[in-house]
């Protein structure tokens, strides 16, 4: 069974700075799917950044990027030029992409509560 | 505007009684899906359903029940037998292609 492991329960970043999150997963499929979401205040999931494991090139969003280091299993999260409203609970999550059983079943990490101090 | 819609968003349930907790969506999506966070847990996956008519246990099944009897909607019943009720509900759907699942606003479910 697959398993996502985030090892930092909280961060905490400054205005303007940069931040990374860890992420790493164990599996033994070579094709999936990764996910960072982001649930603030108000408790509503929202997808930040996707990354599909056949493509080498790491995913970017604005100033949201991962690091994906498939032969290592680790999928980190940085948020350059963090802002107050980037202050959330972030969750990674896998998802496989074979048919059948719980595919679109996404597999989450504990998440890490990011604070961002003015 | 598409969406998935949860309600309540509050819910107070006593000892002993079975309570539901509604998901609706208008996105067309095939697939729905229901959480369950505690603090420090994560989401746990309850029950998914990729069909009409057909759903499947999650990781933490026992004391809950579901029906798929139209593609909207994905409605979850928490009953008697779950001892420990209390967390945040989230719902969530994708299409069978598309990789990202949307989510509802949740139900804060507590135990009274």
């Amino acid at each position: 069974a697959q398993t996502v492991t985030q090892s930092q329960p909280e961060m905490s970043v400054q205005e303007a700075e940069t931040v990374t999150l860890s992420c790493t997963y164990d599996t033994s499929e070579s094709d999936y799917y990764l996910f960072w979401y982001k649930q603030p205040p108000s408790r509503q999931m929202i997808l930040v950044i996707r990354q599909e494991a056949y493509k080498q090139q790491n995913a970017t969003e604005n100033r949201f990027s991962v690091n994906f280091q498939k032969a290592a299993k680790s999928f980190s999260l940085k948020i350059s030029d963090s802002q107050l409203g980037d202050a959330a609970m972030y969750f990674c999550a896998y998802r496989s992409t074979l048919y059948g059983g719980s595919q679109g079943n996404l597999i989450f990490g504990k998440g890490t509560k990011l604070s961002v101090k003015p | 505007d598409g969406g998935i819609t949860q309600s309540p968003k509050y819910l107070f349930r006593k000892e002993g009684q079975n309570v539901t907790l509604s998901c609706e969506q208008n996105l067309n999506h095939d697939a729905m899906y229901w959480y369950r966070q505690d603090p420090g847990q994560g989401l746990r996956l309850i029950y998914y359903s990729q069909i009409v008519n057909d759903f499947q246990k999650g990781d933490i099944a026992e004391g809950y029940s579901v029906s798929r009897e139209k593609k909207e909607s994905f409605p979850l019943t928490v009953t008697s037998a779950q001892k420990n009720p209390t967390a945040f509900y989230l719902c969530a759907s994708n299409r069978g292609r598309q990789t990202e699942a949307f989510f509802g606003q949740g139900t804060r479910l507590t135990v009274v």
